[in-house]
């Protein structure tokens, strides 16, 4: 149980384009759901944080109008990359939440998305 | 805080022998722990977690040892196997939202 798939697994495009990315639980319904960034050789960073029908809240120094997120149902989230930069390029990791009463939401990722900006 | 540099820590281990991987972490605040398992190209897979009332736990091959008075992290993986070669991150809930901050993370090769 607790899966969470991403798709694409990558993804190539020309500079300037958008990218869309899925997050789905597959098994279970998701109160929460985060979007991570890793570079090579690096530790997960957190972009942003998401709740169904509600505007994700976004870290700091991260563009909310570069990284839109949509999280339209309690299974499916969605990450759109506009106008990608080669700086753009990344890993990109979801994960979902569950919650159990009095403790933190259980996150379960995503295989993650490789991201490669020409 | 963040993450920097561009080596990750690496710790070579015999098959056979066990492992233990530190994590300090920053905030005296956070009352839940977690360390995560990532192999390359892949997402974070769930190993242990514990939470601050707690100093220790077991689980199927791995321990997680908490010190709070020095915010020390350790996971302790006995009899390592080559499958076990992988990254490994530690992550802090910092009681906020249910936001984890991860730490740098450190490089498991296991040797035949």
């Amino acid at each position: 149980g607790a899966v969470v798939s991403q798709h694409p697994s990558w993804v190539i495009c020309k500079s300037g384009t958008s990218v869309k990315i899925e997050c789905r639980s597959l098994d279970f319904q998701a109160t929460t759901m985060f979007w991570y960034r890793q570079f090579p050789k690096q530790s997960l960073m957190l972009m942003a944080t998401s709740n169904e029908g509600s505007k994700a809240t976004y870290e700091q120094g991260v563009e909310k109008d570069k990284f839109l997120i949509n999280h339209a149902s309690l299974t499916l989230s969605t990450l759109t990359v506009t106008s990608a930069h080669p700086e753009d390029s990344s890993f990109y990791i979801c994960s979902a939440g569950t919650r159990t009463s009095g403790r933190p939401d259980t996150q379960y990722f995503g295989p993650g998305t490789r991201l490669t900006v020409l | 805080g963040e993450s920097v540099g561009l080596h990750l820590p690496t710790l070579s281990v015999q098959e056979g022998d066990n492992s233990i991987i530190n994590c300090a972490y920053s905030n005296s605040a956070s009352d839940y722990f977690i360390w995560y398992k990532q192999e390359s190209g892949k997402g974070p897979q769930f190993i242990i977690d514990i939470r601050s009332n707690m100093d220790k736990r077991q689980g199927q091959r791995v321990t997680v040892l908490l010190n709070k008075t020095v915010k020390h992290l350790s996971l302790q993986i006995a009899a390592t196997q080559p499958g076990d070669s992988a990254v490994y991150f530690c992550a802090e809930n910092t009681g906020t939202a249910s936001k984890l901050t991860f730490g740098t993370g450190t490089r498991l090769q296991v040797t035949l």
